[in-house]
């Protein structure tokens, strides 16, 4: 098993660029989500799906786009990166009894 | 709206003894759930140990236990026999039971010495 796995590990984009960040998950959990994380700061909820075909917003959703089309995978798309999107992002997915969730090994985007 | 603080920016412990790292929380939620997460060097996300708000007993996971006081709203991550393989920053989290929208803490790095 796997568990949670994403692609790219570092990526760097210019202003106004867009791209996909990748999640894949082997666990069969139907709970996914994404977060980011900055310097000196904890991780913040950026979109989740509870489901195939069910998302909603998160905490800090503004520039990002998300779609579930399987249980399996979860993309993040970066719609017109700006420097404010200049962090580290973390895919989770979660489904057992206790709410617990399992991260995957985050991407590195730096936007210059 | 639920909150997440960590007081310690940063500890020290001498290998081998117990360190106790702090977390406090605030919820308007009944049920939720508490939880802890190693962040080492590497960058990952390891997940460490879980407390439901309605547990009667405080979670231990080998090392790690939580001290859940439910009354002071906090979480202590109490990690016995501390090895150098601990030095990381510590996550302490928050979510409404059966949601998994976690809010985090800003989190507390410890430094185990030789």
């Amino acid at each position: 098993n796997a568990g949670v796995t994403q692609t790219p590990k570092f990526q760097v984009l210019k202003t106004g660029q867009s791209m996909t960040l990748q999640c894949a998950q082997d666990m069969n959990h139907e709970y996914m989500s994404w977060y980011r994380q900055d310097p000196g700061m904890g991780l913040r909820l950026i979109h989740y799906s509870v489901g195939a075909g069910i998302t909603d917003q998160g905490e800090v959703p503004n520039g990002y786009n998300v779609s579930r089309s399987t249980t399996e995978d979860f993309p993040l798309r970066l719609l017109s990166a700006a420097p404010s999107q200049t962090s580290v992002y973390f895919c989770a997915a979660g489904g057992t009894r206790t709410d617990t969730q399992y991260f995957g090994p985050g991407t590195r985007l730096t936007v210059l | 709206a639920q909150k997440i603080t960590q007081t310690q920016p940063g500890m020290f412990v001498q290998e081998k003894e117990a360190v106790t790292l702090d977390c406090t929380y605030d919820t308007s939620d009944p049920s939720y759930g508490l939880f802890w997460y190693k962040q080492p060097s590497s960058g990952e996300m390891i997940f460490l140990i879980y407390q439901g708000s309605y547990d009667q007993q405080n979670a231990t996971e080998g090392r790690y236990s939580l001290n859940f006081q439910k009354a002071r709203k906090s979480a202590n991550l109490v990690i016995s026999a501390s090895q150098l393989g601990d030095s990381a920053m510590y996550f302490c989290a928050i979510a409404p039971s059966g949601t998994y929208k976690y809010i985090f803490g800003t989190g507390t790095r410890l430094k185990v010495l030789a």
